[in-house]
């Protein structure tokens, strides 16, 4: 089955530097990798994904670019801010199919010290 | 619309009781899908479900079981409670699929067995 190795696991940045998450994967079939933010507390949400046919994707302050052959993909955080602080989580799939399922990275704890 | 609900927020269980949980997923969401979350183990798919029918599931035991009604609303069953079993459990549901669409999810219930 899948898997997803995420690093690092925690990550310290100065407000206003940049931060990187990488995640690699095992199945060269998976086509959808989307990135859920959990704040302290709170659920998990939606930030940016990417699919299997773009390199790259930005929105705002967040980017995700993707290497098909490397199986890795990153997100980018630029201009960071105190409330960008949560767990991040990668994830990945195939993204059809029967026994399919997303399979998500352990989490990156990010802290934006002001 | 109401965003998705899982009750309840809270539950103490002793070992070898069962624990039913319930999600209530966003209007018009079809899919549905469960997750364990642990420290150190970020979030691990239990099982999806669409039409009232199971449509993938995770590496979990037999005593994890769930089910989804007519309405979607979705119910999730431990039997034979363990103490590794203490963890948040969180559902999720989307239009169509949890493999490559947006996830919605709750705000989780915290299990613990005591």
């Amino acid at each position: 089955g899948e898997n997803v190795e995420q690093h690092p696991s925690t990550l310290s940045v100065q407000e206003g530097d940049s931060a990187v998450i990488k995640c690699t994967y095992s199945d060269s079939a998976s086509n959808y990798f989307p990135w859920y933010k959990q704040e302290l507390g709170k659920r998990p949400q939606l930030i940016i994904d990417i699919r299997s046919n773009v390199g790259e994707k930005k929105d705002q302050r967040i980017a995700v670019t993707l290497n098909k052959t490397a199986k890795h993909f990153s997100l980018h955080i630029t201009e960071t801010q105190p409330e960008d602080s949560a767990v991040y989580f990668c994830a990945a799939s195939i993204g059809w199919g029967s026994g399919d399922k997303l399979t998500f990275g352990t989490g990156t704890r990010l802290a934006v010290r002001p | 619309k109401a965003g998705v609900t899982q009750t309840p927020r809270y539950l103490i269980k002793t070992r070898g009781q069962q624990v039913t949980l319930s999600c209530s997923p966003i209007s018009g969401h079809r899919s549905v899908s469960w997750y364990q979350q642990t420290p150190g183990q970020g979030l691990q798919f239990l099982f999806e479900y669409f039409s009232e029918t199971q449509r993938n599931k995770g590496n979990f035991p037999g005593r994890f079981s769930g089910r989804q009604f007519s309405n979607s609303r979705s119910e999730m069953n431990v039997s034979t409670l363990e103490l590794g079993d203490s963890a948040l459990y969180l559902c999720a549901s989307s239009l169509e699929s949890a493999t490559n669409e947006k996830l919605f999810f709750g705000s989780g219930t915290q299990l613990s067995v005591l």
